[in-house]
């Protein structure tokens, strides 16, 4: 069965630092990966995805992930981290492709980020 | 406007009541979801549909009801509201390629 950690719960960076999120993951097929961010009081929006393409995936807001099969990790990264990032980050696993009834979700990291 | 709106914002209730929590979407998509979020778990799927006619149970579907009145809404219906169904809820829709998640319905159960 699929499944996903991220590892940490909150991560606090200083303003301009990179920024580093993990995210393992298991699956029994070649898979489908997500990096979603989640505003205060607002909904998820995707940030990147995985589709077996290209091993680094770049996302919106200077975002990037790269898919290391050997390590099975999808690590989130960013060089120089804004306040505008403080957000909470889901880390997700389809084993369906973009059949998104598939999509399991990790348990999140809240991200913030210091003046 | 946004693309995925749900009603309301913020619900509180009392146990055994019944409450429908709405979404609306104008993206033209076939395929909707409920997802509730709890601290620690992520989101987890409660049902979802592709089309009108075809409704389907996710993860975590005990307890829960929806209804695909058209293909712009789904609603999510908790019959006999119990104090664990406190959670946040989102309602999301898909296209063949990307995931769309509305703003969420916040919903404490005393």
């Amino acid at each position: 069965a699929q499944s996903v950690t991220q590892l940490g719960s909150h991560v606090s960076v200083s303003e301009g630092a990179l920024v580093l999120l993990r995210c393992n993951y298991s699956s029994s097929v070649p898979p489908y990966l997500f990096w979603y961010v989640q505003y205060p009081n607002q909904g998820l929006q995707l940030l990147l995805k995985y589709t077996s393409a290209a091993t680094l995936v770049k996302g919106i807001n200077g975002f990037e992930a790269e898919f290391k099969k050997s390590e099975t990790s999808f690590h989130l990264t960013k060089p120089s981290a804004h306040m505008r990032d403080a957000a909470e980050y889901f880390c997700a696993v389809s084993e369906g492709g973009t059949s998104y009834d598939k999509v399991i979700f990790g348990p999140g990291t809240s991200l913030s980020v210091i003046p | 406007d946004a693309d995925v709106t749900q009603t309301p914002r913020n619900r509180i209730t009392k146990t055994g009541k019944r409450i429908m929590l709405e979404c609306s979407q104008t993206k033209g998509h076939d395929r909707m979801y409920w997802y509730r979020q709890d601290p620690g778990l992520g989101l987890r799927l409660i049902y979802y549909s592709f089309d009108v006619k075809d409704i389907n149970k996710g993860e975590i579907s005990d307890g829960y009801s929806v209804s695909r009145q058209a293909q712009a809404k789904f609603s999510l219906s908790l019959e006999s509201a119990i104090p664990n169904q406190t959670a946040l809820y989102f309602c999301a829709t898909s296209d063949t390629t990307t995931q769309y998640f509305g703003p969420g319905t916040r919903l404490t159960v005393l």
